[in-house]
């Protein structure tokens, strides 16, 4: 069975530009949820939508933005990039929202800021 | 709130050495509690979870026990390899209200295995 699956693989954006990633959960997986991994540090949560809703959402500022589709694929918006937005954004995908739930994760998309 | 802490890495021993990682964490309730591994070069990986008090998560020789008295949850494992080289990093997922089912993260342990 194929895992999760996220493109691009890398990208290189300039301040002030626009991004969007995108994330494929394993078959069967209604949850989806997005991280964001800094050099060194322990990925930070983001989202998480269930079911096309939103279910959580970290501590970050209004500039991320996401989504999930009815074929519960999600795309991650961030606008306005800032140098400090350069991170690896990893993509989770789970059967539910439960604590208990494993989270599957992609291999990361790996965001540039110049 | 919710958090996380573990030990500061890198972390370097030789091939059959034991091992231990610790991690604490603070939170309402009862978390689930996880093992994330990173290898090089990999996405992140499940290594183990307990799920309430007392539960002990096993995995490829790593285990680590949910001890609630002391908010602990510490990898351990007999003998490492040199395969064993990775990032470890422990989580918790709240059980309660808008944070249930996120993951927070402590910063990472590096172990390197040299033979």
């Amino acid at each position: 069975d194929a895992g999760v699956t996220q493109s691009p693989t890398h990208l290189i954006k300039t301040r002030g530009q626009q991004v969007t990633l995108r994330c494929s959960p394993i078959s069967g997986h209604k949850s989806v949820s997005w991280y964001q991994q800094v050099l060194g540090q322990g990925p930070q949560f983001i989202f998480q939508y269930y079911e096309k809703e939103e279910r959580g959402r970290g501590n970050f500022p209004d500039r991320f933005s996401a989504r999930q589709f009815p074929n519960y694929s999600s795309e991650l918006n961030v606008n306005a990039l800032l140098l400090g937005d350069s991170a690896l954004y990893l993509c989770a995908s789970s059967v539910g929202t439960g604590a208990s739930n494993e989270q599957f994760f992609g291999p990361g998309t790996r965001l540039t800021v110049l | 709130g919710n958090s996380v802490t573990q030990m500061e890495g890198p972390v370097t021993l030789s091939e059959e050495a034991f091992l231990t990682i610790n991690c604490t964490y603070t939170a309402t309730g009862y978390p689930s509690l996880f093992w994330y591994v990173q290898y090089p070069g990999e996405g992140l990986q499940l290594l183990l979870k307990a799920t309430k008090a007392d539960d002990k998560g096993s995995n490829k020789g790593f285990e680590a026990t949910y001890r609630k008295e002391t908010t602990s949850f510490h990898l351990e494992k007999g003998s490492v390899q040199v395969s064993d080289s990775a990032v470890y990093f422990c989580a918790l997922s709240p059980n309660y209200g808008g944070s249930q089912g996120n993951l927070i993260f402590g910063k990472g342990t590096k172990l390197s295995v040299k033979p």
